[in-house]
C-alpha cells in the first residue's frame, strides 16, 4: 500500500539517550518533512528536505538532525533527548512545489523522562 | 513571515447542525491554502485546498471553504455535521517566501459533535 510509514509507533526514552525516528515513503516524492505536534501549538516544522541530498531547518530545529541519503528515507535523530522533546512526531512528503498537498505518516509518540 | 490563526480552539456542536471553523492568515502576495483533518490517533489528511480560481472550494466529506482575500480568511464550513466529523482540524498556508512545499499550520480547532 502506497504511503508513509513511521517507526516506532511509540517510545519511552530516558533523558540523555540518543534516538532515531524512522520515516519511509514509497510515492517517489521529492520533498519530505518532520513536524512535532504539541497541544495548543499545532504542527511545527522541525526539518525538511526538498530533494535527496539536501536538508533545511524549519521552525524548531534545535536538538534534532536529519539526513536524506535517498528519496525514500528521512530519519530524524535526537542526539541527546530532553523532556521538552516529548511530543508526537509526524513525517510527511509531497511532490515538492507550493501547491502540492502533503501526505502524512501515522506518527510516533515519544516520551522523554 | 507568514502566519495562520485559527480563532477557536474548540467548537462544540450538535449533530446535524451547521458548523464554521475560522482561519485567518497573514497577508501575502499569493498564497495556497489548505485544510487538513486529524482523526484520533491518526495522521493528517487533506480535506480541501485553494490554489486559484473560484473562491469557494469543495472538499471531501461535505466540507467546503471560502477564500476571502480582502479579509485574509479561509473559513471551513459544513451545513450538517455527523458524529464521525469529530476530529482536529488544521488550516495551513504555503510558505510564500519560497517555491518549496513548506506549510505553516494554525494551532488547530477541535470539533466536538454531540448527539
Amino acid at each position: 500500500i502506497a504511503g508513509i510509514t513511521q517507526a516506532p509507533t511509540s517510545q519511552i526514552l530516558a533523558a540523555g539517550r540518543r534516538m532515531t525516528l524512522r520515516c519511509t515513503q514509497d510515492m517517489r516524492h521529492n520533498a519530505m518533512y518532520w513536524y512535532r505536534q504539541d497541544l495548543g501549538l499545532g504542527l511545527r516544522l522541525i526539518h525538511y528536505s526538498n530533494t535527496a541530498g539536501t536538508t533545511g531547518k524549519g521552525e524548531v530545529p534545535d536538538g534534532y538532525s536529519v539526513s536524506r541519503a535517498n528519496t525514500d528515507d528521512f530519519p530524524l535523530t535526537l542526539a541527546s533527548a530532553v523532556p521538552s522533546q516529548t511530543s508526537v512526531y509526524f513525517c510527511a512528503s509531497s511532490a515538492g512545489t507550493r501547491h502540492n498537498e502533503q501526505f502524512f505518516g501515522p506518527g510516533t509518540r515519544l516520551t522523554v523522562l | 513571515a507568514q502566519s495562520v490563526t485559527q480563532l477557536d480552539s474548540q467548537v462544540p456542536v450538535f449533530e446535524e447542525a451547521p458548523v464554521e471553523l475560522r482561519c485567518n492568515y497573514s497577508s501575502s502576495v499569493s498564497v495556497y491554502l489548505f485544510w487538513y483533518v486529524q482523526y484520533p490517533n491518526q495522521g493528517l489528511q487533506l480535506l480541501l485546498k485553494y490554489l486559484s480560481g473560484s473562491t469557494l472550494v469543495k472538499g471531501i466529506n461535505g466540507f467546503e471553504a471560502e477564500f476571502n482575500k480582502s479579509q485574509t480568511s479561509f473559513h471551513l464550513r459544513k451545513p450538517s455535521v455527523h458524529i464521525s466529523d469529530t476530529a482536529e482540524y488544521f488550516c495551513a498556508v504555503s510558505d510564500g517566501s519560497s517555491n518549496t512545499g513548506k506549510l505553516i499550520f494554525g494551532q488547530g480547532t477541535t470539533l466536538q459533535v454531540k448527539p
